[in-house]
C-alpha cells in the first residue's frame, strides 16, 4: 500500500499561474483533507471532503478550488497563483465518523509562487 | 484565533532524558486530541491520542496527559532518543460539531542530543 500519495512533489509558479495539485489514497477512507503548512502557523485546513462528489470549506478557503470525483482522489486548484499562496501542502485522509479521528498524511507538495 | 497554541518553538533534551512538550487549547468543545510528529521533507505521522473521558494515555515510552479544567494537555517522552528529534504538532477535534476536522497548534521542534 503507497499509502497517501501527492504529485507534484515541487512546483514554481509565477503570479496568475494556475496549477492543480494530485492527492491520491489506496486506504479506501472516505474522507480528504487540504492543509498548507506556513512557518510558525502549524497546517491549516484549506477544503475538505466528507464522501465522493462532496467538498467543503476548511478555515483558510479563499483562492483555492477542490474536486472529489473519485473517492480516493482530491484535487486542489489555484486558479491565479499569488505570492501568499507559497507554502507547503499536504493532503490527509481518514475513516468517517464514528472511527479512529487518526489522518494519514502525504509527503507533501512545496509550492513557490514568484 | 489561534484555539490551539503550542507556545514553546522549540526544546532541546539530552538523550536518556524525559522530553515534555505542551500544549493549550481555548475551545471547550474539543474533546479529542492527538500528537502528531514530522520529520523534514515528510507528512506528519500519528503518534498517540486521548479521549477527553480519559486523563492519560500510555503508548510506550510516550504517554499524554489531559488536563481538561486547565485546557492543558502535555506529551512526556521517556526516554528520550536522538531519533525523537523532529517536529511535534498538538491537534483537536470537536467531534459533535466538527466531526473529523482537525485544528492544529503551531509546532514544537524537539532537539535530543546525544
Amino acid at each position: 500500500n503507497a499509502g497517501v500519495t501527492q504529485t507534484p512533489k515541487f512546483r514554481v509558479l509565477k503570479t496568475g499561474q494556475s496549477m492543480t495539485l494530485l492527492c491520491a489514497q489506496d486506504m479506501n477512507h472516505e474522507y480528504m483533507y487540504w492543509y498548507r503548512q506556513d512557518p510558525g502557523m502549524g497546517l491549516r485546513l484549506i477544503h475538505y471532503s466528507v464522501g465522493e462528489g462532496t467538498t467543503a470549506k476548511g478555515e483558510v478557503p479563499d483562492g483555492y478550488n477542490v474536486s472529489r470525483l473519485k473517492k480516493q482522489n482530491f484535487l486542489l486548484g489555484l486558479e491565479s497563483a499569488a505570492p501568499s499562496q507559497t507554502s507547503v501542502y499536504f493532503c490527509a485522509s481518514s475513516w468517517g465518523l464514528g472511527f479512529s479521528y487518526e489522518q494519514y498524511f502525504g509527503p507533501g507538495t512545496r509550492l513557490t509562487v514568484t | 484565533d489561534q484555539q490551539v497554541k503550542q507556545n514553546s518553538p522549540s526544546l532541546s533534551v539530552q538523550e536518556g532524558r524525559i522530553s515534555i512538550l505542551n500544549c493549550d487549547y481555548t475551545n471547550s468543545m474539543f474533546d479529542y486530541f492527538l500528537w502528531y510528529k514530522k520529520y523534514p521533507a515528510e507528512g506528519p505521522t500519528f503518534l498517540i491520542s486521548i479521549s477527553s473521558i480519559k486523563d492519560k494515555n500510555e503508548d510506550g515510552r510516550f504517554t499524554v496527559f489531559l488536563n481538561k479544567s486547565a485546557k492543558h494537555l502535555s506529551l512526556h517522552i521517556v526516554p528520550s532518543q536522538p531519533g525523537d528529534s523532529a517536529v511535534y504538532f498538538c491537534a483537536a477535534s470537536a467531534r459533535e460539531t466538527s466531526g473529523s476536522r482537525l485544528t492544529f497548534g503551531e509546532g514544537t521542534q524537539l532537539t535530543v542530543n546525544p
